[in-house]
């Protein structure tokens, strides 16, 4: 079946605008988490969502940075006022449910470009 | 100090080589373990899982979790130029109501013909 899917692939900005990405999960999958990759850098956690709901936020650096998730599927990761920093490869997967949460399922990621 | 260090490389070995990869990590809560490969431009993709101290086998592939001394290792046996990638470990507890990832760095591995 269709694995995890994000759009746009590539995505390049200016300093101060704002970027939505977007994430299409696993059908079925309840559990989506957003990641963030740095150049040489590992996964760094963002947010999860179990459903519709976000129980742990915590990852997400600045109020600039919001998710939201609609109908348990798709996730909409939007970062506003977009800063040079915010260049990264945006990552979503998603799991079954969050007991197999170890089992995530990646998407190819966004890649961001903040000019 | 990071809960998972891992050094990034690169590592450059020859085709059929054994290759070692490893992580260190601090919080003893971490209960399962995971390897995954990334290949360029692509998200990563699970390799191996574990979930207690010991070897765990799966064709060329070995994962190795030491909890006493908090280290983990992948070791790849005749390694192939397709398995040029990134490996990155991650680790995992129960916590707030779900398994939270935790991932190293990341190292890179070019295995040349």
């Amino acid at each position: 079946g269709a694995g995890v899917s994000q759009s746009p692939s590539n995505k390049v900005t200016e300093k101060g605008k704002d970027v939505e990405l977007r994430c299409d999960p696993i059908s079925g999958h309840t559990a989506l988490y957003w990641y963030r990759q740095s150049l040489g850098q590992g996964l760094e956690f963002l947010i999860y969502f179990q459903g519709n709901s976000a129980p742990d936020k915590s990852g997400l650096p600045s109020d600039r940075f919001s998710a939201e998730r609609t109908g348990g599927s798709v996730s909409t990761l939007t970062i506003q006022r977009t800063q040079q920093e915010d260049s990264a490869v945006y990552l979503c997967a998603s799991s079954p449910d969050e007991a197999s949460g170890d089992e995530q399922f990646f998407g190819p990621g966004t890649r961001l470009t903040v000019l | 100090q990071k809960e998972v260090e891992q050094d990034p490389g690169p590592l450059s070995v020859p085709e059929g080589a054994i290759v070692s990869l490893n992580c260190t990590y601090s919080n003893s809560a971490f209960q399962y373990f995971m390897w995954y490969r990334q290949y360029s431009r692509k998200g990563p993709e699970l390799l191996m899982y574990t979930y207690s101290s010991g070897n765990k086998e799966d064709g060329r592939f070995t994962a190795q979790v030491d909890k006493s001394s908090k280290y983990i290792s992948l070791f790849i046996r005749d390694s192939q130029p397709s398995d040029s990638a990134t490996y990155l470990c991650a680790m995992s507890s129960f916590s707030g109501g779900y398994n939270k990832l935790i991932f190293g760095a990341g190292t890179r591995l070019a295995v040349h013909p």
